[in-house]
């Protein structure tokens, strides 16, 4: 069965610098990679997805996601964390279903 | 594009009772899912229409619910005799539905609870 996981319910980051925020997945065929943000009281939004190519994708406001296919992970990363990156993290596959699957979320706090 | 739309946002209910959420996709996206989301998990799947058409349907719903897109535009999401086990958060997405590598917009979701 396909599955998603994200192994840190919260990770503690300092303003300026970098994050990461991981996740790893299980699936028997090509799997189509995305990562969401998810602010208090709002839906989820879209920050990139991994489809094919480059293992390294870049997506919305400075955040990129490595694609590491031996590791079966998708770590979500950015240089420097600003404070209003703080939000609920989740990591989604779609691997031939046209639906998501999703992880349990990790929460990002940045400190000033 | 104005982004995907619900409503209402927030509804309390006593337990029993009758449910209906609304949904309005980005224009002219064929595909519309359904999702529910409870505290401390990631959305779960619920069900999804391709243009008017409900293609797919999770274990997780139950015959109490229901959903509808009649001609292929906003869709609703009907929970019948409600019990307190539903209260979560309903997310609606939609896509161009061109395939699994779609980006899913979603929705600002509807909160239930159920008293």
């Amino acid at each position: 069965a396909q599955s998603v996981a994200q192994p840190e319910d919260q990770v503690n980051v300092a303003e300026g610098n970098p994050l990461t925020v991981k996740c790893t997945y299980s699936v028997s065929g090509n799997p189509y990679l995305f990562w969401y943000v998810q602010y208090p009281n709002r839906g989820l939004q879209f920050l990139l997805k991994y489809i094919t190519g480059d293992n390294l994708v870049k997506g919305s406001y400075g955040f990129e996601a490595e694609f590491n296919k031996s590791q079966t992970s998708f770590h979500l990363k950015k240089p420097s964390a600003l404070v209003s990156d703080s939000a609920l993290y989740f990591c989604a596959m779609n691997s031939g279903y046209s639906t998501l699957t999703f992880g349990k979320g990790t929460m990002l706090l940045v400190s000033p | 594009d104005t982004g995907v739309s619900q409503n209402p946002r927030h509804k309390i209910t006593k337990r029993g009772q009758n449910v209906t959420f609304r949904c309005d996709p980005i224009s002219e996206h064929n595909r519309l899912y359904w999702y529910r989301q409870t505290l401390g998990q990631g959305p779960e799947f619920l069900t999804y229409f391709q243009n008017e058409a409900q293609l797919e349907k999770s274990r997780l719903l139950s015959d109490r619910f229901s959903a509808e897109r009649p001609k292929g535009s906003f869709s609703t999401l009907e929970i019948q005799r409600t019990e307190q086990g539903d209260s979560a958060m309903y997310l609606c997405a939609s896509s161009t539905g061109q395939g699994e590598m779609d980006t899913q917009y979603f929705g600002p979701g509807t909160r239930l609870t159920v008293l």
